[in-house]
């Protein structure tokens, strides 16, 4: 069973920093891409950033390139995002997400986790 | 930037059908998945490719894409349907999310 888990939210002031963590299990982590999502309490979904199988391709919306940086482990099974400069706009759920299809980076998430909560605040 | 615009709302009586859009630039040419998501919940994914379904998801669920609008159909809609739906392509390698429709089913 795939199950994705991310931590390392939590309450942190404008200008900090924040490292979040999503482990992945019951899949071969090391054949797909990863991307992070979030979530604006009672927003939409935003795409944040994305890393292919070997950390070969990354991507970044704008919104968050020079602040925000996406690692892999594939050896411990675990997806990172290192949030800098952090902003009040940047307060979400965020979500790590898992591709469909082995080492395609621009496909569907057919698997969710059930996210971690960022509140950037004073 | 891509651009993806999705109605706010839509409602519907159970046993009808829920016709949900999703319109952007020369859609057509891209390829369109749509998720489901309800509240506290994490999204689903509900159609991939414009029109499959992934395993597990009903056959009421369906879609199509062409020319500026992609549409995703529940047929024969249930009160368990009543969520938010997003709509997602990629462009230029950055993904782009509609900005969701809230389905509620009368």
């Amino acid at each position: 069973e795939v199950q994705l888990v991310e931590s390392g939210g939590g309450l942190v002031q404008p200008g900090r920093s924040l490292r979040l963590s999503c482990a992945a299990s019951g899949f071969t982590f090391d054949d797909y891409a990863m991307h992070w999502v979030r979530q604006a309490p009672g927003k939409g979904l935003e795409w944040v950033s994305g890393i292919s199988w070997n950390s070969g391709s990354i991507g970044y919306a704008d919104s968050v390139k020079g602040r925000f940086t996406i690692s892999r482990d594939n050896a411990k099974n675990s997806l990172y995002l290192q949030m800098n400069s952090l902003r009040a706009e940047d307060t979400a759920l965020y979500y790590c997400a898992k591709v469909s299809a082995p080492l395609r980076f621009l496909e569907w998430f057919d698997y969710w986790g059930q996210g971690t909560l960022v509140t950037v605040s004073s | 930037s891509y651009v993806l615009t999705q109605p706010p709302s839509v409602s519907v009586a159970p046993g009808q059908t829920a016709r949900i859009t999703c319109g952007g630039n020369n859609i057509g040419s891209k390829s369109v998945h749509w998720y489901q998501q309800k509240p506290g919940q994490a999204p689903v994914l509900v159609v991939y490719d414009d029109s499959d379904r992934p395993s597990g998801i009903p056959e009421r669920f369906s879609g199509s894409n062409s020319g500026n609008t992609a549409t995703l159909t529940i047929s024969r809609v249930e009160a368990g349907d009543e969520a938010d739906y997003y709509c997602q392509v990629w462009d230029s390698s950055l993904c782009v999310f509609g900005g969701g429709t809230k389905l509620t089913v009368l």
